[in-house]
């Protein structure tokens, strides 16, 4: 069983486009997370919800909403997709939040915007 | 905030030992020291952390100094399957938001 699973794996779309990343964790886990790889590899948070409350929302374009439902699932929906917007997404879950507990980290969505 | 700054690439070869420094100068006493290995077109994967001294584990050892400025994650004889992007990552112990910060990421190329 997969512990922290994305859909889709690729996404390809037009600019102006809205998009949703679905993620998944069996886990158990409280802490969710949202991570933008971009194309130099920098890894960068976006948004984390603990126990399906935001907790982190860092510097992120309002056109970027995430949803968690429960606590095993953290959304992200993508309005009015732009060029730059082309990266690889990365969900993750912790049991706890805090930079002491480990995160696991899905496969990853890679969005190409064209 | 703690940033982390990490060598871009390394090269090895096989059977050697690995040692990557990451330098976090305004670590905080909360902040623990993770670090990740990340293959290619998959997520990052757990390797190790600590907080202070040294931490060892079946995959590689850790070592922070006193001052914990920096640190350096050591690798015993890698073979080829370790060639991957490695992040360090500082963290406070309880806080959930603005210190979870990963470094650039150091790419080590193992070679036969």
């Amino acid at each position: 069983d997969t512990a922290v699973s994305q859909t889709p794996k690729y996404l390809v779309t037009q600019m102006g486009n809205d998009k949703s990343i679905k993620c998944e964790q069996n886990l158990g886990h409280d802490t969710m997370y949202w991570y933008k790889q971009d194309s130099k590899k920098f890894l960068k948070i976006m948004f984390s919800y603990n126990n399906k409350e935001l907790i982190i929302n860092e510097t992120v374009p309002n056109r970027f909403s995430p949803k968690s439902p429960d606590k095993a699932h953290l959304n992200l929906h993508i309005n009015s997709l732009e060029l730059g917007d082309s990266a690889v997404y990365f969900c993750a879950s912790s049991q706890r939040q805090g930079g002491s507990n480990e995160q696991f980290f899905g496969p990853g969505t890679r969005l190409t915007v064209l | 905030l703690a940033k982390t700054t990490q060598p871009i690439s390394m090269d090895s070869y096989e059977g050697q030992e690995v040692n990557i420094t990451c330098s976090h100068n305004n670590i905080a006493t909360n902040d623990y020291i993770t670090w990740y290995q990340q293959f290619p077109s998959q997520g990052p994967r757990f390797i190790i952390q600590g907080y202070k001294t040294k931490v060892t584990n079946e995959v590689a050892s850790l070592f922070i100094p006193a001052d914990r400025k920096s640190s350096t994650l050591s690798l015993p004889r890698v073979s080829l399957s370790d060639t991957a992007v490695y992040y360090c990552l500082v963290g406070d112990r309880k806080a959930a938001g603005n210190k979870l910060t990963f470094g650039g990421g150091t790419r080590v190329l193992v070679k036969p």
